[in-house]
């Protein structure tokens, strides 16, 4: 099956360090891959996408992601967490098979002051 | 900016009520796509639609139907409320231009099925 997986459930980290939250994606072809991020009481937004050329992508609100094929991983980065950037995080694949997008279970993230 | 609405925030029914989310988007998307969010569950497509008047089955479609009558607007219907159907309920939509569309989602709305 054509998908992503979100290995923790839960990701704490203090105001002022790096964020990382991490992605694997199960895809035959190349990979569309997206990051969306919740805040609480909202619907989803936008932060990035990867369909091809550079590894590294950068998106809205200082995030950027890092595709790496070998490993099958498409981690979200934030080299200086905010407090404001608690939220749930989700990661989504883009499926060749039936042009559906798939998402993972979602990461909660919690930056400490 | 794109918007996407939904009717309501927070929607209590009874079991066996017949239910109607609503949703509107202002950018002339072609496709629009209704999610249902659970925790630990991530978001598990019902349906979708990439017309007026044309729908496809998502991954979860059992006990919903969708209904499209003009471009902005795509309805989900409950035919008969359960309360396994009591969870967040999120519309989106995409332009159209193919598998690498962005998609925007409405502010959800949260049902809760007694």
């Amino acid at each position: 099956a054509q998908s992503v997986a979100q290995p923790e459930d839960q990701v704490n980290v203090a105001e002022g360090n790096p964020l990382t939250v991490k992605c694997t994606y199960s895809v035959s072809g190349n990979p569309y891959l997206f990051w969306y991020v919740q805040y609480p009481n909202r619907g989803l937004q936008f932060l990035l996408k990867y369909i091809t050329g550079d590894n590294l992508v950068k998106g809205s609100y200082g995030f950027e992601a890092e595709f790496n094929k070998s490993q099958t991983s498409f981690h979200l980065k934030k080299p200086s967490a905010l407090v404001s950037d608690s939220a749930l995080y989700f990661c989504a694949v883009w499926r060749s098979n039936d042009y559906k997008l798939s998402f993972g279970a979602g990461t909660t993230v919690t930056v400490r002051a | 900016d794109v918007k996407v609405t939904q009717s309501s925030r927070y929607l209590v029914k009874r079991t066996g009520e017949k239910v109607f989310l609503e949703c509107v988007q202002d950018m002339d998307h072609e496709n629009m796509f209704w999610y249902r969010q659970d925790p630990g569950l991530g978001l598990r497509l019902i349906y979708f639609s990439y017309d007026v008047k044309m729908k496809e089955k998502g991954d979860i479609p059992e006990g919903y139907s969708v209904s499209r009558e003009k471009k902005e607007r795509f309805s989900l219907i409950l035919e008969s409320a359960s309360t396994n159907q009591t969870s967040m309920y999120l519309c989106a939509s995409s332009p159209g231009q193919g598998n690498t569309d962005t998609q925007y989602f409405g502010p959800g709305t949260r049902l809760t099925v007694l």
